[in-house]
């Protein structure tokens, strides 16, 4: 398998701070990371997707100044949400696949929830 | 663009109950299929995945199909368990790559004791 890993679980912050995810593949090399975003007793939306080494992939609708992700290595990704608002509080997942494993399976970290007051 | 439903949407079934759960696709040109459940306030847990070529991968109490040319699958579990409560996903992913990656909206599945 594969394991990832999100810290923080939870976060709060105040409107208007910045706050970074961190995503971590524990036991294998991810040249790209997935970051989703899920409202409650809602599915997953995909955000973005992150390139190790390269600038970021963003879908349609995301705001790419709003959410910076870095990729700087090929066990971390991190996404900042900048100049955070209420409307912002949500749970932020990532994941990733191991290319060792051939399959295309996914592996999604713990997700965190973000609370912005 | 593809749609993937999942019915029903809630389930409540009494401990040691068989049960299915449905997942349908608009686009037959998939990758994968992979099944999650999800517990509340957690991330995703990867439960089983189903490479387009096949028709099932079975996991303990776990069986999940593929039937490609109809848009389904379906993922049993046997014997079911309070500890099975959760909710499940599945998620289709198209030929083109990992971007189109497809999430149903969930069973969200009770066992009760």
């Amino acid at each position: 398998g594969a394991v990832v890993s999100q810290h923080p679980s939870r976060v709060i912050c105040k409107s208007g701070t910045s706050v970074k995810i961190e995503c971590r593949s524990l036991d294998f090399q991810a040249t790209t990371m997935f970051w989703y975003r899920q409202f409650p007793k809602q599915s997953l939306m995909l955000m973005a997707t992150s390139n190790e080494g390269s600038k970021a992939t963003y879908e349609q609708g995301v705001e790419k100044d709003k959410f910076l992700i870095n990729h700087a290595s090929l066990t971390l990704s991190t996404l900042t949400v900048t100049s955070a608002h209420p409307e912002d509080s949500s749970f932020y997942i990532c994941s990733a696949r191991n290319p060792g494993l051939g399959t295309g399976e996914l592996f999604f970290g713990e997700g965190s929830r973000l609370t912005v007051l | 663009k593809q749609e993937v439903t999942q019915i029903p949407a809630a389930l409540s079934v009494p401990e040691g109950e068989n049960l299915v759960l449905n997942c349908s696709f608009t686009d037959s040109a998939i990758y994968n299929l992979q099944w999650f459940r999800q517990d509340p306030g957690k991330g995703l847990t990867s439960l089983l995945l189903i490479q387009s070529s096949q028709r099932e991968q079975t996991s303990g109490r776990l069986n999940a199909s593929l039937d490609k040319s109809s848009g389904r699958s379906t993922l049993y579990i046997a014997a079911s368990q309070p500890g099975d409560s959760a909710t499940y996903l599945c998620a289709v992913i198209g030929v083109t790559g990992a971007n189109n990656l497809f999430f149903g909206t969930g069973t969200r599945l009770t066992v009760i004791p």
